[in-house]
Protein backbone atom coordinates (compact mmCIF):
# COMPACT_ATOMS: atom_id res chain seq x y z
CA UNK A 1 0.00 0.00 0.00
CA UNK A 2 1.24 3.55 -0.73
CA UNK A 3 2.96 4.96 2.31
CA UNK A 4 3.10 8.77 1.02
CA UNK A 5 0.74 10.58 -0.77
CA UNK A 6 1.42 13.42 -2.19
CA UNK A 7 -0.18 16.77 -2.45
CA UNK A 8 -0.84 18.50 -5.26
CA UNK A 9 -0.34 15.76 -7.92
CA UNK A 10 0.72 18.40 -10.30
CA UNK A 11 2.06 22.27 -10.06
CA UNK A 12 2.29 25.03 -12.56
CA UNK A 13 4.10 27.97 -11.82
CA UNK A 14 6.09 30.52 -13.56
CA UNK A 15 9.84 31.16 -12.80
CA UNK A 16 10.73 33.20 -9.91
CA UNK A 17 7.91 31.60 -7.95
CA UNK A 18 7.91 29.47 -4.93
CA UNK A 19 6.66 25.73 -5.44
CA UNK A 20 5.54 24.09 -2.32
CA UNK A 21 4.73 20.07 -2.64
CA UNK A 22 3.19 18.14 0.41
CA UNK A 23 3.87 14.68 2.08
CA UNK A 24 1.85 12.66 4.11
CA UNK A 25 2.57 9.35 5.00
CA UNK A 26 0.90 6.15 7.62
CA UNK A 27 3.74 4.66 9.85
CA UNK A 28 6.31 5.89 11.83
CA UNK A 29 9.89 6.53 10.45
CA UNK A 30 13.05 6.87 11.35
CA UNK A 31 13.63 9.48 8.34
CA UNK A 32 11.71 11.26 5.44
CA UNK A 33 13.40 11.89 1.95
CA UNK A 34 12.89 14.18 -0.89
CA UNK A 35 14.14 13.14 -4.57
CA UNK A 36 13.49 14.86 -7.86
CA UNK A 37 13.19 12.40 -10.99
CA UNK A 38 13.72 14.19 -14.76
CA UNK A 39 11.59 12.37 -16.84
CA UNK A 40 12.50 9.14 -17.64
CA UNK A 41 15.62 9.47 -15.86
CA UNK A 42 17.04 8.13 -12.45
CA UNK A 43 15.96 9.92 -9.05
CA UNK A 44 18.40 12.21 -7.71
CA UNK A 45 18.22 12.26 -3.33
CA UNK A 46 17.69 16.34 -2.69
CA UNK A 47 17.43 16.31 1.06
CA UNK A 48 16.96 13.36 3.90
CA UNK A 49 15.12 15.15 7.47
CA UNK A 50 15.50 12.87 10.41
CA UNK A 51 12.59 12.22 12.35
CA UNK A 52 14.01 14.09 15.39
CA UNK A 53 14.00 17.32 13.22
CA UNK A 54 11.68 19.93 12.28
CA UNK A 55 13.06 21.72 9.28
CA UNK A 56 16.51 21.47 7.09
CA UNK A 57 17.21 23.90 4.73
CA UNK A 58 19.38 23.22 0.96
CA UNK A 59 19.95 25.85 -0.69
CA UNK A 60 16.84 26.55 -2.23
CA UNK A 61 15.37 23.89 -0.26
CA UNK A 62 13.45 23.66 2.44
CA UNK A 63 11.87 20.94 4.19
CA UNK A 64 9.67 20.76 7.10
CA UNK A 65 8.41 17.60 9.00
CA UNK A 66 5.96 17.31 11.26
CA UNK A 67 5.65 13.82 13.07
CA UNK A 68 2.37 14.44 14.90
CA UNK A 69 0.77 15.29 11.44
CA UNK A 70 2.69 12.78 9.83
CA UNK A 71 3.33 15.08 6.90
CA UNK A 72 6.17 17.28 5.08
CA UNK A 73 6.62 19.78 2.88
CA UNK A 74 9.15 20.39 0.61
CA UNK A 75 9.48 24.04 -0.72
CA UNK A 76 11.37 25.38 -3.68
CA UNK A 77 12.04 29.28 -3.70
CA UNK A 78 12.65 31.75 -6.47
CA UNK A 79 12.39 28.25 -9.32
CA UNK A 80 13.89 27.96 -12.12
CA UNK A 81 12.96 26.32 -15.48
CA UNK A 82 15.39 23.18 -14.81
CA UNK A 83 13.81 22.94 -11.30
CA UNK A 84 10.81 21.08 -13.95
CA UNK A 85 10.95 17.25 -12.63
CA UNK A 86 8.75 15.24 -10.34
CA UNK A 87 9.25 15.47 -7.08
CA UNK A 88 8.92 12.72 -4.45
CA UNK A 89 8.55 12.11 -0.86
CA UNK A 90 10.18 8.65 0.77
CA UNK A 91 9.90 7.18 4.28
CA UNK A 92 11.40 4.21 5.41
CA UNK A 93 8.59 2.70 7.73
CA UNK A 94 11.31 1.82 10.23
CA UNK A 95 12.54 -1.00 8.21
CA UNK A 96 15.02 -0.95 5.56
CA UNK A 97 13.25 -0.43 2.47
CA UNK A 98 12.50 3.17 1.28
CA UNK A 99 8.85 3.75 -0.13
CA UNK A 100 7.92 6.48 -1.88
CA UNK A 101 4.80 8.21 -2.72
CA UNK A 102 2.97 9.42 -5.49
CA UNK A 103 4.47 12.16 -6.57
CA UNK A 104 4.12 16.32 -7.78
CA UNK A 105 4.73 16.92 -11.39
CA UNK A 106 6.32 20.28 -11.33
CA UNK A 107 6.25 22.62 -14.45
CA UNK A 108 8.36 26.11 -14.29
CA UNK A 109 7.36 28.35 -17.15
CA UNK A 110 10.01 30.44 -18.12
CA UNK B 1 32.36 10.11 -8.87
CA UNK B 2 31.37 6.79 -9.56
CA UNK B 3 28.02 6.51 -10.04
CA UNK B 4 25.59 3.22 -10.19
CA UNK B 5 25.43 1.34 -13.38
CA UNK B 6 22.69 -0.09 -14.52
CA UNK B 7 22.74 -2.83 -17.64
CA UNK B 8 21.20 -3.00 -20.44
CA UNK B 9 19.40 0.23 -19.96
CA UNK B 10 17.12 -0.76 -22.74
CA UNK B 11 15.52 -4.29 -23.40
CA UNK B 12 13.25 -5.91 -25.56
CA UNK B 13 11.30 -9.42 -25.04
CA UNK B 14 8.42 -11.13 -25.86
CA UNK B 15 5.56 -12.47 -23.17
CA UNK B 16 7.41 -15.60 -21.60
CA UNK B 17 10.63 -14.97 -21.75
CA UNK B 18 13.26 -14.45 -19.32
CA UNK B 19 15.40 -10.99 -18.98
CA UNK B 20 17.93 -10.71 -16.49
CA UNK B 21 19.34 -6.86 -15.45
CA UNK B 22 22.78 -6.00 -13.65
CA UNK B 23 23.69 -3.27 -11.31
CA UNK B 24 26.63 -2.05 -10.16
CA UNK B 25 26.50 -0.05 -6.92
CA UNK B 26 28.90 2.80 -5.92
CA UNK B 27 31.82 0.71 -4.41
CA UNK B 28 31.69 0.55 -0.79
CA UNK B 29 28.10 0.95 -0.83
CA UNK B 30 26.61 -1.96 1.23
CA UNK B 31 23.20 -1.74 0.54
CA UNK B 32 21.32 -2.76 -2.97
CA UNK B 33 17.71 -1.71 -3.64
CA UNK B 34 15.16 -2.69 -6.82
CA UNK B 35 12.75 -0.45 -7.98
CA UNK B 36 10.04 -0.70 -10.28
CA UNK B 37 8.96 2.26 -12.03
CA UNK B 38 5.95 2.13 -14.66
CA UNK B 39 4.63 4.95 -17.08
CA UNK B 40 3.34 7.82 -14.52
CA UNK B 41 3.49 5.66 -11.54
CA UNK B 42 6.13 6.39 -8.77
CA UNK B 43 8.82 3.68 -8.01
CA UNK B 44 7.62 0.67 -6.18
CA UNK B 45 10.13 -1.33 -4.10
CA UNK B 46 10.99 -4.81 -5.20
CA UNK B 47 13.65 -6.03 -3.02
CA UNK B 48 16.93 -5.10 -1.45
CA UNK B 49 20.15 -6.78 0.00
CA UNK B 50 22.56 -5.71 2.52
CA UNK B 51 26.01 -7.25 2.73
CA UNK B 52 24.84 -9.63 0.32
CA UNK B 53 21.85 -10.55 2.02
CA UNK B 54 18.11 -9.95 1.78
CA UNK B 55 16.85 -7.19 3.73
CA UNK B 56 13.85 -6.71 2.72
CA UNK B 57 11.27 -7.76 -0.17
CA UNK B 58 8.19 -5.74 -1.48
CA UNK B 59 6.22 -6.55 -4.09
CA UNK B 60 7.84 -8.18 -6.06
CA UNK B 61 6.46 -10.91 -7.85
CA UNK B 62 7.29 -14.57 -7.48
CA UNK B 63 8.38 -14.71 -10.65
CA UNK B 64 11.28 -12.65 -10.24
CA UNK B 65 14.31 -13.27 -8.43
CA UNK B 66 17.26 -11.41 -6.92
CA UNK B 67 20.58 -11.68 -5.86
CA UNK B 68 23.80 -9.74 -4.56
CA UNK B 69 27.02 -11.42 -5.73
CA UNK B 70 30.62 -11.09 -3.66
CA UNK B 71 31.95 -8.13 -6.04
CA UNK B 72 28.75 -6.73 -4.53
CA UNK B 73 27.03 -6.45 -7.82
CA UNK B 74 23.57 -7.52 -8.29
CA UNK B 75 21.29 -8.99 -10.66
CA UNK B 76 17.52 -9.38 -11.06
CA UNK B 77 16.12 -12.18 -12.97
CA UNK B 78 12.57 -12.49 -14.61
CA UNK B 79 10.60 -15.11 -16.17
CA UNK B 80 7.74 -15.92 -17.65
CA UNK B 81 7.56 -12.39 -18.95
CA UNK B 82 4.15 -10.33 -18.71
CA UNK B 83 3.00 -7.49 -20.87
CA UNK B 84 2.58 -5.59 -17.26
CA UNK B 85 6.66 -6.12 -16.87
CA UNK B 86 7.17 -3.27 -18.93
CA UNK B 87 8.45 -0.80 -16.80
CA UNK B 88 11.79 1.21 -15.85
CA UNK B 89 13.38 -0.86 -12.99
CA UNK B 90 16.14 1.02 -11.14
CA UNK B 91 19.12 -0.10 -9.07
CA UNK B 92 20.17 2.02 -6.13
CA UNK B 93 22.38 1.96 -3.84
CA UNK B 94 23.82 3.53 -0.50
CA UNK B 95 26.71 3.67 1.95
CA UNK B 96 23.87 3.11 5.09
CA UNK B 97 20.95 1.38 5.24
CA UNK B 98 18.87 4.27 6.55
CA UNK B 99 20.61 7.12 4.44
CA UNK B 100 19.80 8.63 1.17
CA UNK B 101 19.56 6.48 -1.92
CA UNK B 102 22.02 6.81 -5.05
CA UNK B 103 20.10 5.92 -8.29
CA UNK B 104 21.18 4.50 -11.70
CA UNK B 105 19.73 5.60 -14.69
CA UNK B 106 17.76 2.59 -14.64
CA UNK B 107 16.95 -0.40 -17.41
CA UNK B 108 13.88 0.13 -19.29
CA UNK B 109 12.11 -3.13 -20.41
CA UNK B 110 9.38 -3.36 -23.02
CA UNK B 111 7.87 -7.38 -23.17
CA UNK B 112 5.79 -7.38 -26.55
Amino acid sequence: SQQGEEDPQALSIQEGENATMNCSYKTSINNLQWYRQNSGRGLVHLILIRSNEREKHSGRLRVTLDTSKKSSSLLITASRAADTASYFCATDDNTDKLIFGTGTRLQVFP
Amino acid sequence: AAGVIQSPRHLIKEKRETATLKCYPIPRHDTVYWYQQGPGQDPQFLISFYEKMQSDKGSIPDRFSAQQFSDYHSELNMSSLELGDSALYFCASSPRRDGELFFGEGSRLTVL
